[in-house]
């Protein structure tokens, strides 16, 4: 069983420009969370998706960030117009489903670097 | 909302030692779940232990154990017999009872394990 894959595994963006991150969930997942992490900081919850919907986004700016997670495909967050202060590790995470004690299978992460 | 805390940037354990890595939380739910996850320094999300709020006995996984203290409102994780493998960063984190849940995560302890 192919666990959560992320790519790209590093991302090299221009100011300005546009990043797109994609996560594949475990197979029969279909619950995807999106976290963040700095240098020396833990993970910050981003936005939860189930498919088609977002259940939860309070920890997603609201400018310039979105996320989907299509009917079929990856999950994809997007960020527009990157800024350096974007540079940071990007998780994603899935899970069957959202029981108390259903615990989070995590990618190996995307890396954005922003010059 | 949920808060988790940890207040050890790093600690430091000899070799076959054992070692406490504190987790606090606040929440206002009666139910929950708490959780520990391991990244090594190759980045990846390892999951290590559960425990649900209601249950009877402490956790334990090998050498993982956890140290739940509900009235107090901790989740100690406990390694036992460090070895030298052990040495990354720890997260707690927490999901509250409910469907559609997100799961919070603390700001993580280094650990570094002494030969």
């Amino acid at each position: 069983n192919a666990g959560v894959m992320q790519n790209p595994r590093h991302l090299v963006r221009r100011r300005g420009q546009e990043a797109r991150l994609r996560c594949s969930p475990m197979k029969g997942h279909s619950h995807v969370y999106w976290y963040r992490q700095l240098p020396e900081e833990g993970l910050k919850f981003m936005v939860y998706l189930q498919k088609e919907n977002i259940i939860d986004e309070s920890g997603m700016p609201k400018e310039r960030f979105s996320a989907e997670f299509p009917k079929e495909g990856p999950s994809i967050l997007r960020i527009q117009q990157v800024v350096r202060g974007d540079s940071a590790a990007y998780f994603c995470a899935s899970s069957r489903r959202t029981t108390t004690n259903e615990k989070l299978f995590f990618g190996s992460g995307t890396q954005l670097s922003v010059l | 909302a949920q808060k988790i805390t940890q207040t050890q940037p790093g600690m430091f354990v000899q070799e076959k030692e054992a070692v406490t890595l504190d987790c606090t939380y606040d929440t206002s739910d009666p139910s929950y779940g708490l959780f520990w996850y391991k990244q090594p320094s190759s980045g990846e999300m390892i999951f290590l232990i559960y425990q649900g709020s209601y249950d009877q006995q402490n956790a334990t996984e090998g050498r993982y154990s956890l140290n739940f203290q509900k009235a107090r409102k901790s989740a100690n994780l406990v390694i036992s017999a460090s070895q030298l493998g052990d040495s990354a960063m720890y997260f707690c984190a927490m999901r509250p009872r409910g469907g559609y849940q997100k799961v919070t995560f603390g700001i993580g302890t280094k650990l570094q394990v002494i030969p």
